[in-house]
């Protein structure tokens, strides 16, 4: 059993289109969160909700936007895709410090 | 702030070489260290943790100490093999004042083991 698992794996678009990116993780972990990695390796912290609860709001254009229908589920909508959106972005979950990884989605704008 | 720096990659090195990834912090309370770990393609894996000062973390043979004094927490393996080629990033967790904890990680370092 996958314990964060995220769906799909690649995302290849174009430029201006809207995309979701799902989530969802069988842990029971209360805080889920939303990351970005540019192809250097960086990882950017997005947003982050506790039991569906907006905890984390980083600058991130508002064409992002998060959603949480329940704790287990953590979504990510993307409006009028740009190039510089390309990237991995990664869900992740934790009950206390340490965090489960969800293994990415490759997001290609073209 | 909190922050954590850990040392530019790429690492090179060969197969049952030792190695060491340098990774300090600063942080204002007490907080948690960790080390993960991204293969190619993967998400990120936790790959070890102390969670107070002189603490060791271990597994899969790498090891790392919580050293309070030098606010460290520099990752070691005794003999790598290509397999451990990857990304490590080292990451604290700290209480926030709301509540709940906040994460800061490292920028990761590519590590190659040749054959």
């Amino acid at each position: 059993d996958t314990a964060v698992s995220q769906t799909p794996k690649y995302l290849v678009t174009q430029m201006g289109n809207d995309k979701s990116i799902k989530c969802e993780q069988n842990l029971g972990h209360d805080t889920m969160y939303w990351y970005k990695q540019d192809s250097k390796k960086f990882l950017k912290i997005m947003f982050s909700y506790n039991n569906k609860e907006l905890i984390i709001n980083e600058t991130v254009p508002n064409r992002f936007s998060p959603k949480s229908p329940d704790k287990a589920h953590l979504n990510l909508h993307i409006n009028s895709l740009e190039l510089g959106d390309s990237a991995v972005y990664f869900c992740a979950s934790s009950q206390g410090r340490a965090y489960t990884f969800g293994s990415g989605t490759r997001l290609t704008v073209v | 702030g909190d922050s954590v720096t850990q040392m530019e990659g790429p690492v090179t090195l060969s197969e049952e070489a030792f190695l060491t990834i340098n990774c300090t912090y600063t942080a204002t309370g007490y907080p948690s260290l960790f080390w993960y770990v991204q293969y190619p393609g993967e998400g990120l894996q936790l790959l070890l943790k102390a969670t107070k000062a002189d603490d060791k973390g271990s597994n899969k043979g790498f090891e790392a100490t919580y050293r309070k004094e030098t606010t460290s927490f520099h990752l070691e393996k005794g003999s790598v093999q290509v397999s451990d080629s990857a990304v490590y990033f080292c990451a604290l967790s700290d209480r926030r004042n709301t509540g709940g904890f906040k994460t800061i990680f490292g920028a990761g370092t590519r590590l190659f083991v040749k054959a």
